[in-house]
């Protein structure tokens, strides 16, 4: 049974840090993995998609590299800034189309 | 619309009653699913749509929920006889084309409270 699992839980930061969110999965045969980020009381949002191919996509600030061999995934996210703070979600999909969540990365960026 | 959108955005209601939660997706999107987020958790899986056909509804909890999606696009969650740890958000996503390789697009949410 594919298991999600997010270090650390939470994490308090200044402002213009650079930082890394962890994600590890117990079962390398992944079809792709995709980080949200979601807001309080709001729904998530995509922030990027990396297929079981990749080994990393980029989008601004931010980079999440993919080892299926060793089932981790990273979000680096460079120069944090206070509208950075949500908790960030990892999420594997395990077939060709449900996904399987972490319980997430809660992030606060002090000003 | 340009995303995806649940109504309503809260409902609370009280145990025994039967709600309806709505999910419009992403216009062109073949593929819809529901999920469900309890406090502190991450989404969990309730059932995938690919069309107007449930492809894989093994993430329902018990015979109580359903979920229809008769003209291929909108897709109603149906929870009858509501019991107080159905309490949770409920989220729907919706993605093009027929494999997950494609992203995910998840809707605000609908917070239901059963009382």
């Amino acid at each position: 049974k594919q298991e999600v699992t997010q270090i650390p839980a939470a994490l308090s930061v200044p402002e213009g840090e650079n930082l890394v969110l962890n994600c590890s999965f117990t079962d390398s045969a992944i079809y792709n993995l995709q980080w949200f980020r979601q807001d309080p009381g709001k729904g998530l949002t995509s922030l990027l998609l990396i297929q079981s191919s990749q080994r990393e996509q980029t989008s601004g600030r931010l980079n999440a590299s993919l080892d299926k061999s060793s089932g981790r995934s990273t979000l680096y996210i460079a120069a944090s800034q206070p509208g950075d703070s949500a908790t960030y979600l990892c999420a594997v999909a395990p077939g060709t189309y449900k996904y399987i969540f972490g319980t997430g990365t809660r992030l606060k960026v002090l000003a | 619309g340009a995303g995806v959108s649940q109504t309503p955005s809260n409902k609370v209601t009280e145990k025994g009653k039967y709600v309806e939660l709505r999910c419009d997706p992403i216009s062109g999107h073949t593929a819809l699913y529901w999920y469900r987020q309890s406090l502190g958790q991450g989404p969990e899986f309730l059932i995938y749509f690919q069309g107007t056909g449930a492809a894989d509804d093994s993430g329902l909890p018990n015979d109580r929920f359903f979920a229809v999606r008769p003209e291929g696009s909108v897709s109603t969650l149906k929870i009858q006889r509501t019991e107080r740890g159905d309490s949770a958000v409920y989220l729907c996503a919706s993605s093009a084309g027929t494999s997950g390789h494609n992203e995910q697009f998840f809707g605000p949410g609908t917070r239901l409270t059963v009382l």
